[in-house]
């Protein structure tokens, strides 16, 4: 069955703490897999799109990577504001089968 | 740019009520249309997607349906909504093109009493 997970389910880090987010997917036909960002009551917002495995994404403290079973988002020197749920998603097989992992809750301490 | 628009951002309905839920787009032509149900510390769960006017997929059985009337609106709606229908629903819009990135709307935060 496909299945997305992500780890930590939680993770606190004081501000400067750089730390690692994993999101790990066991699919077939992987079409992408997509980064969120999710701040309490909004809804996700995108930060990053890899397709093949080696890529990488870099957005401010933000960077993403892709293997061919999983992938971390990397937060470099995280501040308060960084303070988030980041959820990943995956695009397999045909159609719009987007199936997102449950999401890790990031908070960062000034 | 894109944008797009969610509404209301929260309700309260009693069981049994009806719903109707609306999204439009805006900045695009011809998206393809999602709704989600996100429940407390789960992921997203899809619940209805649309390549086009009329188009609607369903992903999972239950209480709701879905329609697109026109080419930029989604609308999420129950006849008779259930406890069980609690949660927070999400539109989300992407392009047509392949592979490409879901964007989503703020969301409705949906409580039955």
């Amino acid at each position: 069955e496909d299945q997305v997970t992500q780890s930590p389910e939680a993770l606190r880090l004081q501000e400067g703490e750089s730390s690692s987010l994993n999101c790990s997917y066991t699919v077939s036909g992987l079409r992408g897999l997509f980064w969120y960002r999710q701040d309490p009551g909004k809804g996700p917002e995108f930060l990053f799109t890899l397709y093949s495995a080696g890529e990488e994404k870099e957005k401010e403290r933000l960077k993403a990577t892709l293997t061919k079973k999983e992938s971390f988002l990397h937060i470099t020197a995280p501040k308060p504001e960084d303070s988030a749920t980041y959820l990943c998603a995956v695009l397999r097989g045909y159609g719009q089968n987007f199936v997102f992992g449950p999401g890790t809750r990031l908070s960062v301490l000034p | 740019s894109q944008t797009i628009h969610q509404w209301p951002a929260t309700l309260v309905q009693p069981v049994g009520s009806p719903l109707s839920l609306e999204c439009t787009v805006e900045g695009t032509s011809n998206p393809n249309l999602y709704w989600y149900r996100q429940a407390a510390g789960r992921g997203l769960q899809l619940l209805f997607y649309s390549v086009g006017i009329g188009q609607i997929s369903s992903e999972v059985p239950q209480n709701l349906s879905a329609s697109r009337p026109q080419d930029r609106q989604f609308i999420l709606s129950s006849k008779k909504l259930l406890l069980s229908d609690s949660g927070f629903y999400l539109c989300a819009w992407a392009r047509t093109d392949l592979n490409q990135p879901q964007h989503f709307g703020d969301g409705t935060r949906l409580s039955i009493l």
